[in-house]
């Protein structure tokens, strides 16, 4: 079926630094989220993207955040500067549209490990 | 606030047994509900979704679920379980009312098949 691709399957990277964490979605879909997973903990919901806007964005989207997708390459989050409780794995989803029945398409995910 | 509980952190059967994963939801509304399950390095894969009509609702690789609103439950089955089953299985709920589908996670269910 189809994948949902994201680079690079770990970073580490020193507390204060930038990363960006890149997703390859689906080619003909519309919608993008990134989602947030702790450690032992449930993955959350960071933020959704469409039309070259952020639509909707939770509380542990903070503001060192950012995301964009440039002329529909990849899917980017950005964290600039990452602090420690940025540790965590991040997952990309992508959907074509449909509404909130539609599939989320997921990503195997990014381990951010901040030093 | 929604929420999604999966009181079980970690279910051990052996091959050929039947099986059932819980699933417990808080949300004022019907929600979309959705079972999905993620294999090693791999992300997430739908197995199967409800919104509405009947409570039992047929997925992939001969997984169910039965909605129940009474209990505010969505619980996964499987008549027989194979080896291959062994994974992460998650169950989410997307609220009726947001645009967006943002899925809201319980923290997953660590199924180990034993031969």
């Amino acid at each position: 079926g189809p994948k949902v691709l994201q680079i690079p399957s770990h970073q580490i990277i020193d507390m204060g630094q930038m990363v960006t964490l890149n997703c390859d979605p689906v080619s003909n879909h519309l919608y993008f989220y990134w989602y947030k997973q702790i450690l032992g903990q449930q993955m959350e919901f960071l933020v959704n993207f469409y039309n070259g806007k952020v639509m909707e964005k939770s509380k542990l989207f903070k503001d060192q955040f950012s995301v964009e997708r440039p002329d529909g390459s990849y899917f980017t989050l950005k964290i600039q500067p990452t602090a420690l409780e940025d540790s965590a794995v991040y997952f990309c989803a992508s959907r074509k549209g449909g509404g909130n029945y539609a599939e989320q398409f997921f990503g195997p995910g990014t381990r951010l490990t901040v030093l | 606030a929604q929420s999604v509980t999966q009181p079980d952190a970690r279910v051990t059967v052996s091959e050929g047994a039947s099986l059932q994963l819980r699933c417990k939801y808080s949300y004022s509304a019907t929600p979309y509900l959705f079972w999905y399950v993620q294999y090693p390095r791999q992300g997430l894969q739908l197995l199967l979704k409800y919104y509405s009509g009947d409570p039992v609702v047929q997925g992939v690789n001969s997984f169910e679920a039965e909605f129940s609103k009474s209990n505010s439950s969505f619980h996964l089955q499987k008549a027989s379980v194979h080896w291959s089953d062994s994974a992460v299985y998650f169950c989410a709920l997307s609220m009726s009312h947001s645009g967006y589908n943002k899925l809201t996670f319980g923290k997953g269910t660590v199924l180990l098949v034993s031969p």
